[in-house]
């Protein structure tokens, strides 16, 4: 049971555009969300997170999105630039919990 | 500062093996995670430790795979004997308190044949 969906295997962008990358998940108890991003042949790194107490975050040229009713959050990023290509990983997990679980992955192209 | 350290990077076996792998965690960083991440998917929790205790080992196929961290410090992980589906990247990961963000390491690549 997959519990954290990210639907989009692959997205491709022009440099300076705006990408979307979305997640979706269907433990209602989730309460903390995170996004990581990975390079080839290197471990995850975190980017960005988000609380259920609030429906959005932003850092710089990040902005994380959060609607609980939904289910669904998503990572923004403008303006897109070459050095953002990689695999992006939204994790979730419940407060008093440790464990994250982690969705499958979209791995981003921006094209110069 | 330094990351996390996992060696080797790399590694061959036949099904039936036996392989370990070896975590050095961020000075300091009392939680200690392994992940198995297999292709086209996202990183599974098998085993955290706090400090040199075990706080969830739930994911762990506990019949072939172990884990240890002896001292708290750097942590091994095992597999005896390795099966095909055990082919996956194999990621350690920490951070200073069991709350905190995670920091991950290379991973360790294993091809199970």
């Amino acid at each position: 049971d997959q519990q954290v969906k990210q639907n989009s295997p692959s997205l491709s962008v022009q440099e300076g555009r705006i990408s979307i990358l979305n997640c979706d998940y269907t433990n209602s108890m989730f309460d903390y969300f995170l996004w990581y991003k990975k390079y080839p042949a290197e471990g995850p790194t975190f980017l960005i997170s988000i609380s259920s107490i609030k429906d959005k975050n932003e850092d710089g040229r990040f902005t994380v999105f959060l609607n609980k009713s939904a289910k669904h959050l998503s990572l923004h990023i403008v303006p897109s630039q070459p050095g953002d290509s990689a695999v992006y990983f939204c994790a979730a997990k419940t407060s008093g919990t440790y464990k994250y679980i982690f969705g499958t992955g979209t791995r981003l192209k921006v094209l110069a | 500062e330094a990351g996390v350290a996992q060696s080797p990077r790399y590694k061959i076996i036949e099904k039936r093996q036996s392989v370990a792998f070896w975590c050095n965690p961020i000075s300091g960083h009392a939680t200690l995670y392994w992940y198995q991440q297999i292709l086209g998917q996202g990183p599974k929790l098998l085993i955290q430790f706090q400090n040199n205790g075990v706080v969830d080992d739930s994911q762990l196929p506990k019949d072939r795979f172990s884990a240890e961290r002896l001292k708290g410090v750097d942590s091994t992980l095992k597999i005896q004997p390795a099966k095909l589906e055990d082919s996956a990247v194999y990621l350690c990961a920490s951070s200073p308190a069991a709350e905190e963000t995670q920091y991950f390491g290379p991973g360790t690549r294993l091809l199970v044949l």
